[in-house]
Order: C-alpha cells, then structure tokens, then sequence
C-alpha cells in the first residue's frame, strides 16, 4: 500500500531533550516536506526536500533540522525543543512540488 | 500579501444536502488551486489540483471550481454523507514550491 509513514504517533518529551520524529515513504516521490498545524493557524510548511541532499526552509524553519540521505526518508529533528514547539506534525510527499501531497497521519507532540 | 482565505469556517448541514465551501486566494505568482479533506486526527488527502486553465473539475461527489480572474474557488459537495464530516483546506501554490494554506473550513455533516 502507498503511503506515508510517521513514527511515532504521540510523543512527549520535555525541554531540551533532543528527540527525532521519522518520515518515510514507499512511492518513490522526490519531493517530501514537513508541516505543522496548530489552531487557528492552518498548517505551515517547516521544511522541504527537491530531492536526495536537497533540503531548503519553508515558512517556519527556526528551531527544526531535517536530512534527506535517502530517498524514501525525511526525519525532522528538534536540537532542543522548547514549548512552542507543541504541535501536530506532518511529513508529505509528492511526485514532485506540483503534485498532491500525500500525508502520513501525523505526530502529536507535546513539550513540558 | 500571499494569503488563502476561506468562508465559512464552519458549517453544519443535513445528510443528503448539497454545500459549497468557498476560497479566495491572493497568490503570485499562481500555479494551481488545491483542495484537500482532512478527516479528525488524520493527515489531509488530496480531492483536486486545477491550473488556471482549469475551471472545473471533479472527484466524485466533490467537484471544485476555479475563477482565475477574480481569484476565487469553491468546493461542492453533492449529497453529502456523514463520511464527509472534516475539514476542507484551499491552498494555494506560489511559484515552482510554496504552498499557501488555508485555515480550513469545518464541515458537519448531521443525520
């Protein structure tokens, strides 16, 4: 089945504690991005990838790292979260940026 | 300003009545028109991607109109089911990458 894969699902940490949430698709897309979505904000892009070792910022980059060594993964990385950064996230792919994004079923992260 | 706005922001209908969702862009430069459902607690999905060439297109019962020159789009649903209970996003693409993203409107849908 095509799809998008989160990992993991719910995640609470405190501040500072470096953690890593994993993205990974199996269709072969080049295009992959992360998003955030809290209320009354709609989603806002964090980061995007063209492709293998091609990462650029979105809207919102401050605070986040990411990585494409391989295709099918995209991982975002949070150094040292802090409270603001409590969110629901989603990682997206796509044959490429005019192609729908496909979404996996997001990471609800809380930071104390 | 790039902005996508949408109206309303929440609606609530009977089951097997006929809505519309509206969206006006203000996008530069303006690729496509997008919209997607999201369901609660999951990941958004795609329903339509229309050019400014396009200005209909349709995806069962959702079909999406696009009015390139005063930048605006609407979604129909046509006999809606209790399964269409989500929100329904607009976004805008600016350009070859940005995303414009709207706020979504929340529809439900009563039996």
């Amino acid at each position: 089945e095509a799809q998008v894969t989160q990992n993991p699902r719910y995640l609470i940490t405190v501040t500072g504690k470096k953690l890593t949430v994993t993205c990974s698709q199996n269709m072969n897309h080049e295009y992959m991005s992360w998003y955030r979505q809290d209320p009354g904000l709609g989603l806002r892009q964090i980061y995007y990838s063209m492709n293998v070792e091609v990462t650029d910022k979105g809207d919102v980059p401050e605070g986040y790292k990411v990585s494409r060594k391989e295709k099918r993964n995209f991982p975002l990385i949070l150094e040292s979260p802090s409270p603001n950064q409590t969110s629901l996230y989603f990682c997206a792919s796509s044959l490429g940026s005019y192609s729908p994004l496909h979404f996996g079923n997001g990471t609800r992260l809380t930071v104390t | 300003k790039n902005q996508v706005e949408q109206s309303p922001q929440s609606l609530i209908i009977l089951e097997g009545k006929n809505c519309t969702l509206q969206c006006n862009y203000t996008v530069s430069p303006f690729s496509n028109l997008r919209w997607y459902k999201q369901d609660t607690g999951r990941g958004p999905v795609s329903l339509t991607i229309m050019t400014f060439s396009e200005n209909t297109k349709s995806n069962g019962r959702y079909t999406a109109t696009l009015d390139a020159d005063t930048k605006q789009s609407s979604l129909h649903i046509t006999a809606s089911q209790l399964s269409d209970s989500a929100s329904y996003i607009c976004v805008g693409q600016q350009g070859a990458q940005k995303l414009v993203f709207g706020q979504g409107t929340r529809l439900t849908i009563n039996p």
